[in-house]
């Protein structure tokens, strides 16, 4: 198993731009999340999906979007960049239930500037 | 929503020596607490969890206490190692873990040989 994969490793943003950022999980997990990590300080959720075609919003939503059209994907959209998203970007993905979860699993991350 | 308080913000101890990172929530509908290691430059993961039905869960050298009442979790880590030296993440959920998670901002703990 890969587990949770994402790409890119790195991007550099001009203000005003968009970009994909893609996440994918071999493990069937049914809940997918996404998080970022300013420099210091600790992960802030975005946006989590409980499944294929649903989506929530975490705490810090504003600025980007989610979809989740398959279990194993769930790729988070910026549409109009702002130096203000430069951060390191996490997915993670858990096998949960309404009410209970388990061990979220992390990718890699990757790391945006926006200049 | 949930905010997590964690302190201190950098812990060095001598190796061998004992380490305790404390964490304080304002939710007291949460009852999910994970802590997650990150190591410089690498993904979080996890190392220990406690569900607010348990008081303590240990895990060889690694614990984790709850006190529900006065709302606060702690990290205990005996005999540290060199390779324990990381960032530990506390985290919070009202939702048992599974709508997401409310991270404190780390303890950077140092190791010294």
């Amino acid at each position: 198993n890969a587990g949770v994969t994402q790409t890119p490793k790195f991007r550099i943003l001009k203000i005003g731009q968009s970009m994909t950022l893609q996440c994918a999980q071999d493990m069937n997990h049914n809940y997918m999340y996404w998080y970022r990590q300013d420099p210091g300080m600790g992960l802030k959720l975005i946006y989590y999906s409980v499944g294929a075609g649903i989506t929530d919003k975490g705490e810090v939503p504003n600025g980007y979007n989610v979809s989740r059209s398959t279990t194993e994907d769930f790729p988070l959209r910026l549409e109009l960049a702002a130096p203000s998203q430069t951060s390191v970007y996490f997915c993670a993905s858990s096998y949960s239930t309404s009410g209970q979860g388990y061990e979220q699993y992390f990718g890699p991350g990757t790391r945006l500037t926006v200049t | 929503g949930e905010n997590v308080e964690q302190h201190p913000s950098t812990l060095s101890v001598q190796e061998g020596d004992s380490a305790v990172i404390k964490c304080t929530y304002s939710d007291s509908a949460s009852n999910y607490f994970p802590w997650y290691k990150q190591e410089l430059g690498k993904r979080p993961q996890l190392i220990i969890d406690i569900r607010s039905n348990v008081g303590e869960k240990k895990d060889q050298r690694i614990a984790v206490t709850l006190n529900k009442t006065a709302k606060h979790f702690s990290l205990h880590i005996t005999e540290t190692q060199p390779e324990d030296s990381a960032v530990y993440f506390c985290a919070a959920s009202n939702g048992g873990g599974a709508d997401g998670l409310t991270f404190g901002k780390g303890t950077h703990l140092i190791i010294q040989p």
